[in-house]
C-alpha cells in the first residue's frame, strides 16, 4: 500500500516531442506528489509538486496531472529537449508523517527519459 | 535557497577502513535529514532518518553499527559507513527539509560516490 508505480521505465522521444510518465498510488493518505530530475551522478532536484486539491499544475513546460479518484499522476513535458534527458522520479508523501518525524518520501523505480536531437 | 551539499563527492577507499561523508543544509535549518542509497539504474533507498539531537531511525535491513548516522546540528548530519567492503560501493544521498509543513519538500544533495577496493 506504501508503493508507487511509475511507467515506462525508459522513454525515447524526438526533440519537441511530448514525454508523458504515468505514476499510481494505492494510499488515499498520500497528500503530496513531487517529481524529482535526476542526471547521471548527481543527486534529484525537484522538478514540480501537486497536491490534491487540483487537478493540473503547469510550470513552464512541465505539467503535472492529477487524478484523485483513479489515484494516479502524471508528468508531461511539452517540446521535450535533449537537455531534457534524465531519470525522473515520481514520490508521494505520506501524511501525518511517519513517527513524527519529518516528511518521508515514497519514490517510484523511475524513468530514464531519451530525447533525440 | 534551500541548498544542500555533500562532502565528499566521491571517494575511495580500502576495504576495511572507515568512510565519513557530510551533508549540510547551506541556506536553511533541517530539522530533519534522510539519508539514501542508489544503486545503478535504480530508485532512491532510504537507509534512516535523523532528527537534529536524537537517534537515527532506521529502515528494515540497515544495520546501524554499519550505518553511524550523527546529526549534531540543525545544519550538519553525517554518514560513518565502517569497516568497509566492496559491496558497500554505491552512490550516497542525502536529503533535508525544514520541516515546515507548507512545504513538505525534500532537498537532496549531490551524492556522494563510494568505491571500497
Amino acid at each position: 500500500q506504501q508503493q508507487v508505480k511509475q511507467s515506462p521505465q525508459s522513454l525515447i522521444v524526438q526533440k519537441g516531442g511530448i514525454s508523458i510518465i504515468n505514476c499510481a498510488y494505492e494510499n488515499t493518505a498520500f497528500d503530496y506528489f513531487p517529481w524529482y530530475q535526476q542526471f547521471p551522478g548527481k543527486g534529484p532536484a525537484l522538478l514540480i509538486a501537486i497536491r490534491p486539491d487540483v487537478s493540473e499544475k503547469k510550470e513552464g513546460r512541465f505539467t503535472i496531472s492529477f487524478n484523485k479518484s483513479a489515484k494516479q499522476f502524471s508528468l508531461h513535458i511539452m517540446d521535450s529537449q535533449p537537455g531534457d534527458s534524465a531519470t525522473y522520479f515520481c514520490a508521494a508523501n505520506p501524511s501525518p508523517p511517519r513517527d513524527n518525524y519529518g516528511q518521508n518520501f515514497v519514490f517510484g523505480p523511475g524513468t530514464r527519459l531519451s530525447v533525440l536531437p | 535557497g534551500a541548498v544542500v551539499s555533500q562532502h565528499p563527492s566521491w571517494v575511495i577507499c580500502k576495504s576495511g577502513t572507515s568512510v565519513k561523508i557530510e551533508c549540510r543544509s547551506l541556506d536553511f535549518q533541517a530539522t530533519t535529514m534522510f539519508w539514501y542509497r542508489q544503486f545503478p539504474k535504480q530508485s532512491l533507498m532510504l537507509m534512516a532518518t535523523s532528527n537534529e539531537g536524537s537517534k537515527a531511525t532506521y529502515e528494515q535491513g540497515v544495520e546501524k553499527d554499519k550505518f553511524l548516522i550523527n546529526h549534531a546540528s540543525l545544519t550538519l548530519s553525517t554518514l560513518t559507513v565502517t569497516s568497509a567492503h566492496p559491496e558497500d560501493s554505491s552512490f550516497y544521498i542525502c536529503s533535508a527539509n525544514d520541516g515546515h509543513s507548507s512545504t513538505d519538500t525534500q532537498y537532496f544533495g549531490p551524492g556522494t560516490r563510494l568505491t571500497v577496493l
